[in-house]
């Protein structure tokens, strides 16, 4: 059974950083794109970033591009994402999550198993 | 780009269906068969219903389908019940991630 659980988040001021960590077990996370998604008290879902499978290739969100930073060590099983610069508007819950995978093929763009989330405020 | 475009609720009586419609653009929806559909319960991790327009992952229940005609993709619930009641996203890839606003889905 796969399972993602999320940590690091809090309460940050404006122009700080925080690194988010996304701990996977029950699959072989080596051979999943792991992705962040967020979501804004009471709003919509919004996708922040992905990483290959590897680490090798990296994709980023106009709204994050050059402040966060997605990662993973797979020799620890763990997820991270380094967000620098951070702005109230970055305000929400965190998930990571794997993309899909099914008998036939995986693929990058959907979202399958996901974490219950961790909470980042940017308040002053 | 700009997020697709979902009526805010839906609603519907137990055992009827519902269409649940989302709108984007000829370079996101338009363009690719990467339409997915999301169900979110109250405080809970979204979960995939729908991937490739109209597939259902394995686990899903074949009340849910989904279809695409344009700029617009829709996902159907046929047969209502009381824990159908959620939030939908719709979500299609065209060059970035692109989310609906989401869909509150009131069973009655």
């Amino acid at each position: 059974q796969a399972q993602l659980v999320e940590s690091g988040g809090g309460v940050v001021q404006p122009g700080r950083s925080l690194r988010l960590s996304c701990a996977a077990s029950g699959f072989t996370f080596s051979n999943y794109a792991m992705h962040w998604v967020r979501q804004a008290p009471g709003k919509g879902l919004e996708w922040v970033a992905v990483v290959s499978h590897d680490g090798s290739d990296i994709r980023d969100a106009d709204s994050v591009k050059g402040r966060f930073t997605i990662s993973r060590d797979n020799s620890k099983n763990t997820l991270y994402l380094q967000m620098n610069s951070l702005r109230a508007e970055d305000t929400a819950v965190y998930f990571c999550a794997t993309q899909y995978c099914s008998r036939t093929g995986c693929y990058l763009y959907y979202f399958d198993h996901w974490g219950q989330g961790t909470l980042v405020t940017v308040s002053s | 780009q700009s997020a697709l475009t979902q009526p805010a609720s839906v609603s519907g009586s137990p055992g009827q269906s519902i269409t649940i419609s989302c709108t984007g653009t000829s370079s996101d929806v338009g363009s690719y068969n990467l339409v997915s559909w999301y169900q979110q319960h109250p405080g809970k991790a979204p979960k995939l219903m729908i991937y490739e327009v109209s597939k259902r992952p394995s686990g899903v229940s074949n009340r849910f389908s989904g279809s695409k005609s344009g700029n617009t993709a829709s996902l159907t619930i046929s047969g209502l019940q009381a824990e159908d009641e959620a939030d939908y996203y719709c979500c299609s890839y065209a060059g970035s991630v692109l989310f609906g606003g989401g869909t509150k889905l009131t069973v009655l």
